[in-house]
């Protein structure tokens, strides 16, 4: 069963800092992953999608790398705005499946 | 383009009642999942479909809870009877393709008393 950690749980940054939130997964045979933002009260939001083969996904100031063999994916968010306080969860889909597995999160505040 | 719609938004039941929580996916999109967040679970998958066919249904908690897609652009999920420990936020998301970009709607808060 395909586990997804994000850590830390929380963050907190003065704004004009890069962020980066650290994925993790167990089982390397996955289709892709995908980066979302959930604001309090709200739906998710699809920021990035990298499939398998890829390395990086870029979207302005969002870059998402990915190492599927250490089962890895970074995001990283640079010059933070508080705009940017929200969860940020990865999740992955397995091969052969469309069942996305959700980390738990990482809630970020970004401090202006 | 006015995303994924779910309805109703928040939605207070006592126990044994039934609920039917509804989706409509954005137009021409072909997959429709439905997820349940708990703080204790976080998301879970329940069940999803792909051109209106059940692809899997493992998540779904009980026999209490069912999905229907009646048509391409809607679907239902029923619990009958409901237990308090049903409430969650549910949510409906679509995509064009199983695998593509999942869209998220906001989600029904679900409190059963």
């Amino acid at each position: 069963k395909q586990e997804v950690t994000q850590i830390p749980a929380a963050l907190s940054v003065p704004e004009g800092e890069n962020l980066v939130l650290n994925c993790s997964f167990t089982d390397s045979a996955i289709y892709n992953l995908q980066w979302f933002r959930q604001d309090p009260g709200k739906g998710l939001t699809s920021l990035l999608l990298i499939q398998s083969s890829q390395r990086e996904q870029t979207s302005g100031r969002l870059n998402a790398s990915l190492d599927k063999s250490s089962g890895r994916s970074t995001l990283y968010i640079a010059a933070s705005q508080p705009g940017d306080s929200a969860t940020y969860l990865c999740a992955v889909s397995p091969l052969n499946d469309y069942k996305l597995s959700f980390g738990a999160g990482t809630t970020v505040t970004v401090r202006a | 383009d006015a995303g994924v719609i779910q309805s109703p938004r928040h939605e207070v039941t006592e126990m044994g009642q039934e609920v039917t929580l509804r989706c409509k996916l954005i137009s021409g999109h072909n997959s429709l999942f439905w997820y349940r967040q708990t703080m204790m679970r976080g998301l879970e998958l329940l069940i999803y479909f792909n051109n209106n066919v059940p692809i899997d249904d493992s998540g779904m908690p009980e026999d209490r809870f069912s999905a229907k897609m009646p048509n391409a652009s809607f679907s239902t999920l029923k619990i009958q009877p409901s237990e308090p420990r049903d409430s969650a936020v549910y949510f409906c998301a679509s995509s064009l393709l199983p695998g593509d970009t999942q869209y998220f709607g906001p989600g029904t808060r679900l409190t059963v008393l």
